[in-house]
């Protein structure tokens, strides 16, 4: 399967504790995109890559929340101190820069439940 | 803070029946983009329609996009069981990549 993947599926963790989420993208795509949902709700935007390059970010992204894409290929997002409203899903997705318009390729995402 | 409404939020109809999601946005878009998800998976791309196109086809899909009217629509016709998910519509503005989504609107196909 060449899609876009997440890894872990799923997360629990204790308020306060650390997490870390990886996003294997689609492999000739050069554009990676983080974002939430929460139940009821469409995504909303976090982050996004340009190869290596982190070229805008939300403000939702506050200080807690770290991303990487080091060497332009797969990403991870770190929370840190997680708090009970960062229980949510953390969805990846990628895209290749053409002229045709942005259409980003989703993986399965990573839910986050903070206890 | 979200840029697309969908109507409905629901829509229940029985299987062959044609669906009609409409979606409004509030500022100038570069394209439209309908996405599907699947109760607790990852969204599946449908269609893009660019802000100079007014219509779009693709399968059993239909799209309309009217930028007068910062409105948009998505036509599903000989609805199936299968097709029964969330859609959203989603957009991107200005220089930005990034999408900005609807709440979505619930489908349920009845068999």
């Amino acid at each position: 399967d060449t899609g876009v993947s997440q890894d872990p599926r799923h997360k629990i963790t204790k308020r306060g504790q650390n997490v870390t989420f990886r996003c294997d993208p689609i492999s000739e795509h050069n554009r990676l995109y983080w974002y939430r949902q929460t139940l009821g709700q469409g995504p909303e935007f976090l982050t996004y890559f340009q190869n290596e390059a982190q070229l805008e970010k939300s403000r939702l992204l506050s200080d807690r929340f770290s991303a990487e894409r080091p060497k332009g290929s797969f990403s991870t997002l770190e929370i840190q101190r997680t708090e009970q409203g960062d229980s949510a899903m953390y969805l990846c997705a990628s895209s290749l820069i053409t002229g045709g318009g942005n259409e980003q390729f989703f993986g399965p995402g990573t839910r986050l439940t903070v206890l | 803070s979200q840029q697309g409404e969908e109507d409905p939020q629901a829509l229940s109809i029985q299987e062959g029946e044609n669906a009609t999601m409409n979606c409004s946005y509030k500022t100038s878009i570069n394209n439209l983009q309908w996405y599907r998800q699947n109760s607790g998976r990852g969204l599946v791309h449908l269609i893009l329609i660019r802000s100079n196109e007014r219509e779009k086809h693709s399968g059993r899909l239909r799209v309309t996009l009217d930028t007068s009217k910062k409105s948009s629509s998505l036509l599903i016709t000989a609805s199936r069981a299968a097709d029964t998910a969330s859609y959203f519509c989603a957009g991107s503005q200005g220089g930005s990549e990034k999408l900005v989504f609807g709440k979505g609107t619930k489908l349920t196909v009845n068999p």
